[in-house]
Formats: C-alpha cells, structure tokens, sequence
C-alpha cells in the first residue's frame, strides 16, 4: 500500500513552454499533498503544501505564478511550470499525506519527475 | 520544526547492523520523530517515525532517547540496497511539513 505516482518521470521543454507534472496516490485519499524540489547534490526543498479543494500555500520565495498548483480531488494534485527557463531544470518530487490536519502522519512520495528546459 | 544533526557519512559492512544516529535537542513535545531515506535519483521512501516509545517495523528499529533529544535508526541486517542517504527529520502538531536536512549518506560494503 500507499504508492504514489507521477507523470512523466522525465520531460524536456522548450524555454519558455509551459510544463504539467501529475502526481497521483493510487491506493489511498490524500488530503494534504506536497511539492519539493531538488537540485543536483542538494537536498529536497519544500516549494507548496496543497489541501484538495483550496489554494495551495507556497513557501517563501517560489513564485505562485510561475508554479501552478492544483489540487482537485483527493488522489490527484498537479502542478504547472509556466514559462519555464534553464533555471528551472530540477528533479521535482511529490509526495501525498493521508489522515487530518493536525495529526501527524508519514509521507509518501513519488519517483519524481526530471525536468530539463533547454 | 526542531533542526536535527547528523553524521554526514557512514560506513556499514554487508550483513552488520546499521546505526544510524540523529540529535534533535529542540524537539517540541508534540514533534515526531520521521526517518526517510532516499536512493540516488528516486523520491525519499519512509521508513518509521515515533513520538517517545522505540519502534519497530519490518524495515527498521527507531531507538528514542527518554528525553527524546536523540535517536538512533537501527538496520537490523544491512545489505547493499541499503546504501542512500538517510533523513532525520522533526515535525508535528500544527505544522506536518518536513524539512530535509543534509542527512547521512550510507554506504554498505561488500
């Protein structure tokens, strides 16, 4: 039990083109989701924290614009990189909590997806 | 969240057991302790949490010290599939995000 998949695992964009990364828990309800990234030899940044059916809330400095998230239903979170530059080549990870607000629970992530914008 | 320290690397042999240690001497008494590990290029896959008491799963064994300023991660039996780098990581109560650190990079040896 609880997977978590995204798709595509790779991509390569265009500078400038938008990018849609899907992240999917296939064996449970997630009501909180999450989006990190990381750059080569970094550790995993933290970019939004998504509840289903409200706006996602970003962390400081990740632009809300550029990095669209959504959250439309309880096994399914998205999120769009608009106008993607270089600089926005990443490995970017999703992972999916099950249980309420307020109670702590494990995460699960997914395999990631590499983006690379040329 | 509390930060944690850890051990930048370790070494483990083949078929030893793995401990792995973490302080987090600002923990907060509604914090949990999460360990996750991640293999090169692939998400961060857990591997057991506790508040207080020690637990076990068939992964791994989490040691937490009373005072619950430090832990230790036990691998029982190591094997070379073990080799990543292994997160400790404090949060709970209001605020569930998790905040990686620099964590240990586990490497186990034939």
């Amino acid at each position: 039990g609880a997977v978590v998949s995204q798709h595509p695992s790779r991509v390569i964009c265009k500078s400038g083109t938008s990018v849609k990364i899907e992240c999917r828990s296939l064996d449970f309800q997630a009501t909180t989701m999450f989006w990190y990234r990381q750059f080569p030899k970094k550790s995993l940044m933290l970019m939004a924290t998504s509840n289903e059916g409200s706006k996602a809330t970003y962390e400081q400095g990740v632009e809300k614009d550029k990095f669209l998230i959504n959250h439309a239903s309880l096994t399914l979170s998205t999120l769009t990189v608009t106008s993607a530059h270089p600089e926005d080549s990443s490995f970017y990870i999703c992972s999916a909590r099950p249980g309420l607000a307020g109670v702590s629970y494990e995460q699960y992530f997914g395999p990631g997806t590499r983006l690379t914008v040329t | 969240d509390a930060k944690t320290t850890q051990p930048p690397s370790m070494d483990c042999a083949e078929g030893r057991a793995a401990n792995l240690p973490c302080n987090h001497s600002t923990i907060s008494g509604n914090e949990y302790v999460y360990w996750y590990r991640q293999i090169h290029s692939q998400g961060p896959q857990y591997i057991i949490h506790g508040l207080k008491n020690n637990e076990t799963n068939e992964m791994a064994s989490l040691i937490i010290t009373e005072d619950r300023k430090s832990s230790t991660l036990i691998l029982p039996h190591a094997t070379l599939r073990d080799t990543a780098v292994y997160y400790c990581i404090v949060s709970g109560g209001s605020n569930y995000k998790l905040t990686f650190g620099k964590g240990t990079l586990l490497t186990v040896n034939p």
